[in-house]
């Protein structure tokens, strides 16, 4: 059980489009998701924390006109980077929290592979 | 700056112990958290700690909290070759180690 799904795994896209990634919990009500970016051997940057229904809470310094976050419903919430420049390209991931489990576990998904060129 | 920091390397053989080391900043946080990353995989919750306790013992797995030191550790006994993975450790939601590699030879 708490499955948490992204889609795609892996994107390439031009300079200047958006991409929309999805994230999705497969077996359970996420009431919260969070959004991480990861750099290469370095940790994982928390970018916001979404919940369900209302708008989602960033982090200092990430801009929110740039990554938009819409947890639309308890099992989707969707991360889109618009007009997207080669310095954005990074590995994005997103986590859930499953309220039946507790409110300290998060489950996390596999992660996308944003390249833009 | 970081505020969690672990070694990024770890080598150890086969039937040996592994620990792996991490500092954090933030003595606030109510748990602490292992998290084990296998290629192309999502991480997957190891262990947690209340910030209350010392230590937490779970199978192979010791974790050992000195918040005095700010110093959280996990000793992985009798390690074999599945355990090679990323771990990583964490304050709550917010605050990530960069992962320390641990490959386990024969």
């Amino acid at each position: 059980g708490a499955v948490v799904s992204q889609h795609p795994s892996r994107v390439i896209c031009k300079s200047g489009t958006s991409v929309k990634i999805e994230c999705r919990s497969l077996d359970f009500q996420a009431t919260t998701m969070f959004w991480y970016r990861q750099f290469p051997k370095q940790s994982l940057m928390l970018m916001a924390t979404s919940n369900e229904g209302s708008k989602a809470t960033y982090e200092q310094g990430v801009e929110k006109d740039k990554f938009l976050i819409n947890h639309a419903s308890l099992t989707l919430s969707t991360l889109t980077v618009t007009s997207a420049h080669p310095e954005d390209s990074s590995f994005y991931i997103c986590s859930a929290r499953d309220p039946q489990r507790g409110s300290y576990e998060q489950y996390f998904g596999p992660g996308t592979r944003l390249t833009v060129t | 700056g970081e505020d969690v920091e672990q070694s990024l390397f770890l080598s150890v053989r086969e039937g040996d112990s592994s620990v792996i080391n991490c500092t954090y900043t933030d003595s606030s946080s109510t748990y602490l958290y292992w998290y084990k990353q296998e290629p192309g995989a999502g991480l997957q919750l190891l262990t947690y700690i209340f910030s209350n306790m010392d230590m937490k013992q779970d199978q192979r797995l010791t974790v050992l909290l000195n918040k005095k030191d700010k110093h959280l550790s996990l000793r992985i006994a009798d390690t074999q070759t599945g355990d090679s993975a990323i771990y990583f450790c964490a304050q709550g939601e917010l605050s990530f180690g960069a992962g320390t590699t641990v490959t386990v030879r024969a």
